[in-house]
């Protein structure tokens, strides 16, 4: 039982280049979300999606771009990756809104 | 979302119970409470949630006030692997996100 699947777990790179964090989950579930955590911080949100094809801007969406093309993947583009995008990456997916969330181990990601 | 307070750390011994409290004076009456827990560097895990009454599950009990301001989450039995940062949340029926505090860090020590 996967549950939700990050990939990369690791990434480094450099000022300028660009990427894409992948997030799937095998529990059919219509609600997905990308978070990012700072060193002594709290999850903040990026972008979410309440189903397939549908997106919306969380907290800190600037930077960031995403997509939700299959329901069971969720894709988060950095077109352009700056040192401040350096965090750790997480993406959650639940069956409906305020059902609990699960959430994926995290990519970590460095941005030199 | 109502705001929460909660101790930034706490220490608990291996097999104790431990309390951790939440407090949440501006909740409304829709509100959920929810707890989660980031163990290291993993992703955050659901423990419980809760409106009005107490609940419970087989990781946890959730302790509620009447005037719904504050709550408990105790871990009946505390273990090492308990060591983690608790989160405590209050999000409104139907929202789509989770506002993540600071948390508490408890440390269950031998």
């Amino acid at each position: 039982n996967a549950g939700v699947t990050q990939t990369p777990k690791f990434r480094v790179l450099k000022t300028g280049q660009s990427m894409t964090l992948l997030c799937a989950q095998d529990m059919n579930h219509e609600y997905m979300y990308w978070y990012r955590q700072d060193p002594g911080m709290g999850l903040r949100l990026i972008h979410y999606s309440v189903g397939e094809g549908t997106t919306a801007k969380g907290e800190v969406p600037d930077g960031y771009n995403v997509s939700r093309l299959k329901k069971q993947n969720f894709l988060l583009g950095l077109e352009s990756a700056a040192p401040s995008q350096t965090s750790v990456y997480f993406c959650a997916s639940s069956f409906l809104p305020n059902q609990p969330q699960h959430f994926g181990d995290g990519t970590r990601l460095s941005i030199l | 979302d109502a705001k929460t307070t909660q101790p930034p750390s706490m220490d608990c011994a291996e097999g104790r119970a431990a309390n951790l409290p939440c407090n949440h004076s501006t909740i409304s009456g829709n509100e959920y409470v929810y707890w989660y827990r980031q163990i290291h560097s993993q992703g955050p895990q659901y423990i419980i949630h809760g409106l009005k009454n107490n609940e419970t599950n087989e990781m946890a009990s959730l302790i509620i006030t009447e005037d719904r301001k504050s709550s408990t989450l105790i871990l009946p039995h505390a273990t090492l692997r308990d060591t983690a940062v608790y989160y405590c949340i209050v999000s409104i029926q139907g929202a789509q996100k989770l506002v993540f505090g600071q948390g508490t860090r408890l440390t269950i020590n031998p």
